[in-house]
Parts: C-alpha cells; structure tokens; sequence
C-alpha cells in the first residue's frame, strides 16, 4: 500500500458528461501528480500541483482542470467527456516539488469508462 | 526525441530463468532512468532506478544495464519467480522535468 487513495475506483458515464476524480497524497508529500494511462498511450503525465499551486503542466487537455485543496488533496476534473477519455487516471504524490525524479508514490488509480 | 521504445511488448520466461526487458531514448539530456513495476489493479510502484554516470545498478535480482553511447538501458531480473509477473515500464526524464514512459512490458513467468 503506497499510502496514496484515490476515489472512486471505478466510474462509468457517458459522453458529453463531467466528472471529478480525488487524491489524497501520503502524509507529508506537499506534490500530487495526475496521469492516465491508456493502451495506445501508455502512461502520461498530466498535471503537477506543489502546495495548492500548479508546479508543471503536461499533455493534459484544456477540458482538462485539476487543484490541490489546502488539506492538500487534489480533484482532477474532466469535462464533456469523449470516448477517447476511458483510461485509467492515476494520482502520485512526492515530498518536494521541483525535482519529478523524487520518488513518486501512485494511488490505485481510478478506472473511467465512458459509453 | 521525447520518447523511449521499449521491448518486447510481452515476455514470458520459465521460474529460474533470467527475464530481460530493453530501453531505448533519443535525448541526451535525460539523466535519471527509473523502472517502475506494476500489478494488476495497482498503481506502479519505484523498483529501481539509474543515473547515467554508472553502467551498472543492482538492487538483489534487479539489475539495471545502462549504456551511454548506445542510448539504451534494460532491466534484468535474474532467478525470475511467479510473483514477479507484473507489467514493467522503464522511465527516463531530465532534471526539473516530466517523467517520459516506455509503453510497458507484460512479464509472465511460468511456474
């Protein structure tokens, strides 16, 4: 168990909707990261967030949006969703913020169909 | 530039035997190569990483091979078990910037 929860585990809903996936960091990290991981494309980083800021930017869509609350959980929001989004989304968590290549510890991940 | 190739994309290997996954990246700038290990329904989880000012890292029967020149690094897992079946993903990225993933490696080992 890495200590990182992510809710819910598995979400089901249909095109054109909005959804919100949440992470709890291990206690003590300050970053939350969020990827998804599909077949095609394997594991991409989407967004970084290092003490309720945004610290870096990956190849996250703009209906994309993501924050990191003061309790330092962090909500990842997708909207008008498309088919092409049904992966799994993943949240890490690390102690620091400037350094990616400090160990990251990934949640269970959050498994999102959209029919 | 920003990707890394990884091979095969399914392996399968007999208990005992000596499982080997390879890597390979275009930017030079790269200098932390991680592995990542994955089991079904789980989030991948740090198994062992490298940096390129040495060739060789092992860590009991995980061994990373890292060659400069080539561009190219693998993972080992020597006296490969049934509980090592897991997807493996070799990682690369550069100082202050994203980790690049390989497409993943699905590893059987047979009983």
């Amino acid at each position: 168990d890495s200590g990182v929860t992510q809710t819910p585990k598995h979400l089901i809903t249909a095109t054109g909707q909005r959804v919100t996936l949440r992470c709890s960091p291990r206690s003590g990290d300050l970053s939350v990261y969020w990827y998804q991981q599909s077949l095609d494309q394997g594991l991409q980083f989407l967004i970084q967030y290092y003490n309720g800021e945004e610290r870096a930017k990956g190849n996250i869509l703009e209906r994309f949006s993501a924050q990191q609350f003061p309790d330092l959980h962090s909500e990842l929001n997708l909207s008008s969703l498309e088919l092409g989004d049904s992966a799994l989304y993943f949240c890490a968590s690390s102690v620091g913020g400037t350094d990616h290549q400090e160990t990251q510890y990934f949640g269970p991940g959050t498994r999102l169909l959209v029919l | 530039q920003q990707q890394v190739k990884q091979s095969p994309q399914s392996l399968i290997v007999q208990k005992g035997g000596i499982s080997i996954i390879n890597c390979a990246y275009e930017n030079t700038a790269f200098d932390y190569f991680p592995w990542y290990q994955q089991f079904p329904g789980k989030g991948p989880a740090l198994l062992i990483a490298i940096r390129p000012d040495v060739s060789e890292k092992k860590e009991g029967r995980f061994t990373i091979s890292f060659n400069k020149s080539a561009k190219q690094f693998s993972l080992h897992i020597m006296d490969s078990q049934p509980g090592d079946s897991a997807t493996y993903f070799c990682a690369a990225s550069r100082l202050d910037d994203k980790i690049i993933f390989g497409k993943g490696t699905r590893l059987h080992i047979l009983p």
